[in-house]
């Protein structure tokens, strides 16, 4: 069975702090994103990956980074969390199939809700 | 610019009822992939359904069925003989060719009583 496993599902940090949000997929998948949910705001793409050390913006990428050293793992920062970054976390993948073909189906993890106080 | 939208925000039906989910995409590719997910309360997004801007097609899967029109740009999702287990948040989402990320919409919140 596929799997997108993050690392937190529950975090309390405090405004200031640099926190570190982990993702792990098992299914050889090449491509990795980040989006953060919020009520009224639907899904929005944070960071993605296409590769290892490959990482473009997305729609909003201010006020993290991310890192992908090893292709099942992608690591988003939060260098100094602000209480605007309270959110719910969701990491997800998808595969490259061959000739380079994109469909785009994605693959979840459970999220990680992360405040900010 | 691809743009998602989701103009039902919340809908509530009684068990047993027909629901249609409403979903009006914009884009400027020809070739495109449109998506629903569905987000139970435990949270995980399941993907529910994938289709391509060449397939208008209509799809149905046992309760489930997806009528895309790209005359319209629409791709609605309808849920005959709704159960409770249907109560969920559905997102609609737009995947261009030549990009990697999904641009999903607001979601709609179902919410099915017995």
């Amino acid at each position: 069975d596929v799997k997108v496993t993050q690392s937190s599902r529950y975090l309390v940090k405090r405004t200031g702090e640099k926190v570190f949000l982990e993702c792990v997929q098992d299914m050889d998948h090449e491509n990795m994103f980040w989006y953060r949910q919020d009520p009224g705001l639907g899904l929005r793409l944070i960071y993605f990956s296409y590769d290892v050390k490959m990482k473009e913006k997305g729609d909003i990428p201010e006020g993290y980074s991310v890192s992908r050293e090893k292709k099942e793992r992608f690591s988003l920062i939060l260098e100094s969390a602000s209480t605007n970054q309270t959110s719910m976390y969701l990491c997800a993948s998808s595969p490259l199939l061959g000739a380079g073909v994109n469909t785009g189906e994605l693959f979840f993890g459970e999220g990680s809700r992360l405040t900010v106080l | 610019a691809q743009k998602v939208t989701q103009a039902q925000t919340e809908i509530s039906v009684v068990e047993k009822e027909d629901v249609t989910l409403d979903c009006v995409y914009e884009t400027r590719d020809t070739t495109y992939y449109l998506f629903w997910y569905k987000q139970p309360p435990s949270g995980e997004l399941v993907f529910l359904i994938r289709r391509n801007s060449f397939d208008e097609q209509n799809e149905i899967s046992g309760r489930y069925s997806w009528n895309f029109q790209k005359s319209t740009s629409s791709f609605n999702f309808t849920i005959t003989a709704s159960q409770v287990v249907d109560s969920a948040v559905y997102f609609c989402a737009l995947s261009p060719n030549s990009g990697y990320a999904l641009n999903f919409g607001k979601g709609t919140s179902l919410l099915v009583t017995p």
